[in-house]
């Protein structure tokens, strides 16, 4: 079984400063990660995805994120916000690069909260 | 082109009644699947539709079922719904039934049972 674990639930960060939001997982089996962002009364929509290749991969908006398979992480990092930038962000993994028999492991989300 | 759309964008029904959401994928996708967004439980997957046929299924009860149309758009029928069922039904679309495809969401639809 796989899980994901987004370890803030509400991250405050000043406009134009950086900001990292932490998504940690556990998985038995080959791992595929996801970045999506939920903007208010919309659907998802994909930042990035990490499938095999570079740990560092580089997304929509400015945004990376870096694989840490020793320390099962996937943190989602972006130099600089912006206040277009609040929304609320997902982690998810997959056992299989498209979504596997139990589709896509989402975590409980990061209400990012950008301040003038 | 069109992104996934959902219909309708939100709905209000009371405990017992049945209810239909449809999704139409993006032109050229084949698989559709399904998740239910509540603030307690997140993000929980339902079912996958790929050609017809469902190809996998979450923990939900039997009263959640769907289908999916030769034209790849997809239907989710809820039965004696209860109170708890009220969510945000999201579907998401990618290409084939393969990995190394991308899902993409549509913006969802809204059920409030009351």
């Amino acid at each position: 079984a796989q899980s994901v674990t987004q370890l803030d639930s509400q991250v405050p960060v000043f406009e134009e400063a950086p900001v990292e939001l932490r998504c940690n997982y556990s998985s038995s089996v080959s791992v595929y990660l996801f970045w999506y962002v939920q903007y208010p009364n919309q659907g998802l929509q994909l930042l990035l995805k990490y499938l095999s290749g570079s740990t560092l991969v580089k997304g929509i908006n400015g945004f990376e994120a870096e694989f840490n398979k020793s320390q099962t992480s996937f943190h989602l990092r972006k130099p600089s916000v912006h206040i277009s930038d609040t929304a609320e962000y997902f982690c998810a993994v997959s056992d299989q690069p498209g979504g596997g028999a139990d589709g896509l492991t989402f975590g409980k989300g990061t209400h990012l909260i950008i301040q003038p | 082109k069109a992104g996934v759309t959902q219909t309708p964008r939100y709905l209000i029904k009371t405990r017992g009644q049945q209810v239909t959401l449809s999704c139409s994928p993006i032109s050229g996708h084949r698989s559709v699947s399904w998740y239910q967004q509540t603030p307690g439980q997140g993000l929980q997957f339902l079912f996958e539709y790929f050609s017809e046929t469902q190809r996998n299924k979450g923990n939900f009860p039997g009263r959640f079922s769907g289908r999916q149309f030769s034209n790849s758009r997809s239907e989710m029928n809820v039965s004696t719904l209860e109170l708890g069922d009220s969510a945000l039904y999201l579907c998401a679309s990618k290409i084939t039934g393969t990995g190394g495809d991308t899902q993409y969401f549509g913006p969802g639809t809204r059920l409030t049972v009351l």
